[in-house]
This record gives structure tokens, sequence and C-alpha cells, in this order.
């Protein structure tokens, strides 16, 4: 059974930084993309940031772009987001999320097959 | 960004009810369409992908159909564990987007 646990949420004065990690079990870790998607409270999903198996593509939400950074080690079967000049728009719940990819003829479809249960962020002085 | 809406944004609903959402993307997204439950405090949960394949493991009361820029969610009948916000999401393109959800309540 995949596994996906994260950690690093807190409470955190604005300009500051944090680091979220998400720790992933029940699964060959370098074999999927892996994605962190947020929720502010009471307010819908928003992908912030995804990256590849192999680190070679990485994508950010315009939201975050220039603030957060990605990353992974997959000999530790983890993944990394360093959020940094936090805002107050980036309080949330903060999951970690694990793709799956079909390929049909020329089409690849992905979705988010795992989630984890969330780490909570709060950015207020 | 590719736009997704769902309406309706909430709906009040019976046990045994049939229910029907729908999702709207602002460009056609061919069948790059998923389907999410998510109760209070926890985790979205994968109901369908692809626009139609039920996720191993969903009952098959729910189903998935769609293609371009109209989807819909069924509940065949609806259960007392339904209760819940549903999300669309497109993966046509990065960034993936979700719609604002739709929730189930009782009625």
């Amino acid at each position: 059974e995949v596994q996906l646990v994260e950690s690093g949420g807190g409470l955190v004065q604005p300009g500051r930084s944090l680091r979220l990690s998400c720790a992933a079990s029940g699964l060959n870790f370098d074999d999927y993309a892996m994605h962190w998607v947020r929720q502010a409270p009471g307010k819908g999903l928003e992908w912030v940031s995804g990256i590849s198996w192999n680190s070679g593509g990485m994508g950010y939400a315009d939201s975050v772009k220039g603030r957060f950074t990605i990353s992974r080690d997959n000999a530790k079967n983890s993944l990394y987001l360093q959020m940094n000049s936090l805002r107050p728009e980036d309080t949330a719940v903060y999951f970690c999320a694990k793709s799956k990819l079909q390929y049909s003829g020329f089409e690849e479809y992905n979705w988010f097959d795992s989630w984890g249960q969330g780490t909570l962020v709060t950015v207020s002085s | 960004d590719i736009q997704m809406t769902q309406s309706p944004s909430s709906l009040s609903a019976s046990v045994g009810d049939r229910v029907t959402i729908t999702c709207r993307a602002s460009q056609s997204i061919s069948r790059y369409l998923n389907w999410y439950q998510q109760k209070p405090g926890k985790a979205p949960n994968l109901l369908i992908y692809v626009a139609s394949t039920l996720q191993s493991g969903v009952p098959s009361r729910f189903s998935g159909s769609g293609s371009g820029t109209d989807f819909t969610l069924t509940i065949s009948s609806l259960q007392p564990e339904d209760f819940a916000t549903y999300y669309c999401q497109q993966s046509y393109n990065t960034p993936p987007t979700f719609g604002p959800g739709t929730k189930v309540d009782v009625k």
C-alpha cells in the first residue's frame, strides 16, 4: 500500500522560509513524478509544483514561481518543497501527491492517484 | 491556464438519489479529465481518470462521461458515505487545474 506522509508545516511569519517533506513508502518511488497540491482554508485545490521521476523536469504555479523550489531524493524516497518569501496567501494545507501515467497511442494521460494526509502551513505575523 | 468550472456549486440530496455533477473546461481537453472526492479534513481520493475509467476500489455507482469541454460525474444511487465535495481536474496541460468543487450534502 502506498503511503505518503508530509511533515514540516507550522506557523511562520511573512517573508520567512519553511521546508516541507514527504516520505513515501510502498512504491518504487523513482518510477513516478510527484507533486505538491495545496488547499487554503475553506477553499478548493490548487496545484503548486511537480517534479519528474529523475528531477529532470519541474513545474511551478505562477503564484509560487521564483519563491518555491521542489526537489526529491530518490535514495531516501522523499519529496521536498522549499518555500521562501512566504506570504499570508500561502496559508494552506499542503498535500504531496503521486501521479500515474498512462500512454494510449500518442496520448499521455496522468492523474493523482495517491495523496498524503497534508501538512498545514500558516503564514501570519 | 485552462479554467475549470463545475455546476452546481452545491446540492442537497437524499440517500438513493441519482446525482449528476457537471464540469466544463475553458478549451477542449479531449479526455484529460479526472474526478476526486474529498471529505472534510481528509485528502482527496481519486474516483475516475481519463474521463470515464473507474479507479480500482471505487464503487460502480460512480461513473464519468464526456470529452472535449463538457464532462459529467454521476452517482447512480447516493450512499451515506458519498456526502462529500467533488472536484474535477484537467491534465491536458501544465498547470493542472481543478474545478471549484461541488459539495453534496444531506437534504
